[in-house]
């Protein structure tokens, strides 16, 4: 298996700019988690969606934020408009039915 | 509300030296304790898990975790540490009916000395 696959792994943008995060969870696993890692926040949970339902989005900051999950294969977390304090690096996780979270590798998002 | 503290920032151990990184939960429920390990510019990659049952956990790279329920603690251990171990160690806690929504201490430096 491939793990969970992020992309882009880096996106450089300037600020105002609409940025759109993708991630693919293993297959098979039906939660997925989208996480934000700061050093001065450490790490986030922004939202987690369950059978491709949002179940918990307490952790968006803004309306700015807003994600997707159309199909169990496929999420979105899109940023609009971004702002530096969004530089960060974003991971997304899925989980499998022991309860196990896999992480991407993560985007390092930088806002200019 | 659920939380972890991990109370050390940063750790440098010496290579072939024991290492014990602390862990400290604070729920009233059984926890479903984890440890999850970031090497500079990757995921995190989970080290081992404690649901029930023992409370000696064995995990990968030669880790164990041992629960105190009495103390609310989960430490990490190790006996003998090795330069590939640096890396930044997380602690998280999650509990039934949670949802598998983790929380998340703030983590641990270890740096390794040759």
């Amino acid at each position: 298996d491939a793990g969970v696959i992020q992309s882009p792994r880096h996106e450089v943008t300037e600020m105002g700019q609409e940025v759109t995060l993708r991630c693919k969870p293993i297959s098979g696993h039906n939660s997925l988690f989208w996480y934000r890692q700061t050093m001065m926040r450490g790490l986030e949970l922004l939202i987690y969606f369950n059978n491709n339902v949002p179940i918990d989005d307490s952790g968006m900051p803004e309306d700015r934020f807003s994600a997707k999950m159309p199909n169990a294969s496929f999420s979105t977390l899109k940023i609009q408009p971004s702002e530096p304090r969004d530089s960060a690096v974003y991971f997304c996780a899925s989980i499998d039915r022991g309860g196990e979270q896999y992480f991407g590798p993560g985007t390092r998002l930088t806002v200019t | 509300a659920q939380s972890v503290t991990q109370p050390d920032i940063h750790i440098t151990v010496s290579e072939g030296a024991s290492l014990e990184l602390r862990c400290n939960y604070s729920y009233g429920a059984t926890p479903y304790l984890f440890w999850y390990v970031q090497s500079p510019g990757q995921g995190l990659q989970l080290l081992l898990k404690y649901f029930s049952g023992d409370t000696l956990v064995q995990g990968i790279k030669g880790f164990e975790a041992e629960f105190k329920r009495s103390q609310s603690s989960f430490n990490l251990r190790k006996p003998s540490v090795h330069w590939s171990d640096a890396a930044e160690y997380f602690c998280a806690v999650t509990y039934t009916g949670g949802g598998n929504k983790l929380t998340f201490g703030t983590g641990t430096q270890l740096k390794v000395e040759l």
